[in-house]
């Protein structure tokens, strides 16, 4: 199993749809868990930190399930400016100092 | 607020010379980071740095070396360039506290012919 899986999508949704991903983690020890977002040719950049109670940013939600060892993010009323590449981020198992990265989910919002 | 700087942005180089890539943080964050990114590959650690006056191997070090010449500045540099570490890289550095954020730069893009 892979230390951290997304689907690649893409997921095409259009405006005003609610989308989720979820990402799977193989290190049952991972204290640490981000989504970060990607636009093409940028660099990423933290949408939302994950925590056990789950987070809610406006229209987006993240939840932790550490039994199934999955992470999802939820977008509620998707924009077109939400289109880009999601990552899931866990720390690894060298501890606090490493984190990898999941391959990323696009998301692609059309009119 | 400049964050994380990288330089240089984009570089070209033949098979074989070297460079360095610079990066440089002003938020005071203890870690510092070099990844790579390549088309379906996702992100992947070259090397880290814990803090100052370490460095620790990612998980593809091969063909690079760093250097953590303070707490602000963490280099990267290829001594002999290949076509496979064609890519774009990027420097990222992370909060001291829990659950410890990354902040990246804007990335370097390299290619070696």
């Amino acid at each position: 199993r892979k230390e951290v899986e997304q689907d690649p999508g893409p997921f095409n949704v259009p405006e005003g749809a609610t989308v989720a991903f979820n990402c799977t983690y193989s290190n049952s020890a991972s204290q640490s868990f981000f989504w970060y977002r990607q636009d093409c040719r940028k660099e990423p950049k933290l949408l939302m930190s994950v925590y056990s109670s789950g987070n809610e940013d406006g229209r987006f939600t993240a939840q932790l399930n550490r039994a199934s060892q999955y992470i999802s993010l939820l977008i509620r009323d998707s924009k077109l400016s939400d289109s880009a590449t999601y990552l899931c981020v866990v720390n690894g198992g060298g501890g606090y100092s490493t984190l990898t990265f999941g391959k990323g989910t696009m998301l692609l919002v059309s009119p | 607020n400049a964050g994380v700087t990288q330089t240089p942005k984009f570089q070209v180089l033949k098979t074989g010379q070297s460079m360095t890539l610079q990066c440089a943080q002003d938020m005071n964050h203890n870690s510092m980071y070099w990844y790579r990114q390549d088309p379906g590959m996702g992100l992947r650690l070259i090397y880290y740095s814990a803090s100052e006056g370490t460095t620790d191997k990612g998980e593809v070090p091969n063909g690079y070396n760093v250097s953590r010449l303070n707490k602000r500045e963490f280099s990267l540099r290829l001594e002999s360039a290949a076509p496979s570490q064609t890519s774009v890289y990027f420097c990222a550095s992370r909060t001291k506290t829990p659950p410890g954020e990354l902040f990246f730069g804007e990335g370097s893009r390299l290619t070696v012919l």
